[in-house]
């Protein structure tokens, strides 16, 4: 069965550093989003990506972060200069239709 | 803006019990509710959805409803199981993007 895979599975990064958060969806899938889950917390939105460029971005999504899907089938985060609240899981996901897809997720720990 | 409320935040019941736990959605252009069990440390998994033209769906031990007029839904698992104990998730979307409430942890005790 198809899914979307993600990596790492797990980063530690310094305040201050970039980080890339790669990930690969589901090959016929047309739509592409960027999920937060601060440890205990709900599942928030951070940005759509529909046909090579952003559809819809949160509140969330300053300008410290950028999505890219560079070569056609990876889609990546970066987040340019981490803080410390940015330390939580980040789930790619993908859908053709409605359903969404998620994959295992980033453990981001910024310290 | 867009808000999905989910109660309570945890419950905790007796193997074989009911459960049912509430989400109210702010957006009437909602059209997907989905309901995501989340076991710790792992992704969400998709475990029953239910679109807007529809006001109720079952699968096995597990149910939702849906009162577009209200802008509720909820979800019912029956004869509950100690492997049901997990965070339960609902979503509300209307173009994608995926509207999460704050989870509910069930605990259901042997």
């Amino acid at each position: 069965e198809p899914e979307v895979t993600q990596t790492p599975s797990h980063q530690v990064t310094q305040m201050g550093q970039e980080v890339i958060l790669r990930c690969v969806p589901i090959s016929n899938h047309l739509y592409f989003y960027w999920y937060r889950q601060i440890l205990g917390q709900k599942v928030e939105f951070l940005v759509s990506f529909y046909n090579n460029e952003i559809s819809e971005k949160s509140e969330i999504f300053d300008d410290q972060f950028s999505v890219e899907r560079p070569d056609g089938s990876n889609f990546t985060l970066k987040i340019r200069s981490t803080k410390l609240e940015d330390s939580a899981m980040y789930f790619c996901a993908s859908n053709s239709n409605t359903e969404a897809f998620f994959g295992q997720g980033t453990r981001l720990t910024v310290v | 803006g867009e808000n999905v409320e989910q109660h309570p935040s945890t419950l905790s019941v007796q193997e074989g019990d009911s459960a049912v736990i509430k989400c109210t959605y702010s957006d009437s252009a909602s059209n997907y509710f989905p309901w995501y069990k989340q076991e710790l440390g792992k992704r969400p998994q998709l475990i029953i959805d239910i679109r807007s033209n529809v006001g109720e769906k079952k699968d096995q031990r597990i149910a939702v409803t849906l009162n577009k007029t209200a802008k509720h839904f909820s979800l019912h698992i029956t004869e509950t199981q100690p492997e049901d104990s997990a965070v339960y998730f609902c979503a509300a979307s209307s173009g994608g993007k995926l509207i999460f409430g704050q989870g509910t942890e069930l605990s259901v005790k042997p």
